[in-house]
């Protein structure tokens, strides 16, 4: 089973919309971490958050915004006012304290396209 | 502070061949791990190393195999080369483990013929 679900393939917006990117995480360890990767077309994976599994106070940097809710699994990623430059693939990520340590568990990513 | 290095950043082999990619971590970082990306399977964790360690290990065939060295330097080997082992290898360092953040360098595109 998948432990790192990222539903949309692909979105597409116009600048300056605002645009919400899923993911939704399994596991059952109580301690677990959540990351976001960036991935433009130079295909070098750019970090941009983690989270630890006993901080669900949402995060804001900039036009990007993260709401983590372990009640639903989900931890979502906003940009505000899009911009070309924010065109990339996403990835959520997890990884686990439990055996599986030093492992990342990607998400199939999410192709954002921003369009001029 | 240099990022992560990696060499070469394209290959191309031939089925049957053997190749061995390399991994310079951020200075201080003591875990690297590798990563396959290829677009039917996503990406896919290979194994991590610490202190020269191999600490976990993914579901790949023995064909794969790593090390680290004593400078935390990495390197992945990747034998009897089929035409599916053509992919994006990542290679990630952190400071020590998968609690911190993994910082990715951009990778070898392997190509197999």
């Amino acid at each position: 089973a998948q432990k790192v679900t990222q539903a949309q393939t692909e979105i597409s917006v116009v600048e300056k919309e605002d645009v919400t990117l899923d993911c939704v995480y399994e596991t059952r360890d109580t301690t677990y971490y959540l990351f976001w990767y960036k991935q433009p077309p130079s295909g070098e994976l750019v970090f941009l958050i983690r989270r630890n599994s006993f901080d669900e106070q949402n995060e804001i940097s900039g036009r990007y915004s993260w709401n983590f809710q372990k009640s639903t699994s989900s931890f979502n990623f906003t940009i505000t006012a899009s911009q070309v430059v924010d065109s990339a693939v996403y990835f959520c990520a997890l990884s686990e304290k439990g055996s599986t340590l030093g492992r990342l568990y990607f998400g199939r990513g999410t192709q954002l396209t921003v369009w001029p | 502070k240099a990022g992560v290095t990696q060499t070469p950043r394209y290959l191309i082999k031939t089925r049957g061949q053997q190749v061995t990619l390399s991994c310079s971590p951020i200075s201080g970082h003591r875990s690297v791990s590798w990563y396959q990306q290829t677009p039917g399977q996503g990406l896919q964790f290979l194994f991590e190393y610490f202190s020269e360690t191999q600490r976990n290990k993914g579901n790949f065939p023995g064909r794969f195999s790593g090390r680290q060295f004593s400078n935390s330097r990495s390197e992945m080997n990747v034998s009897t080369l089929e035409l599916g082992d053509s992919a994006l290898y990542l290679c990630a360092s952190s400071l020590y483990s998968n609690s911190y953040e993994q910082y990715f360098g951009p990778g070898t595109r392997l190509t197999v013929t």
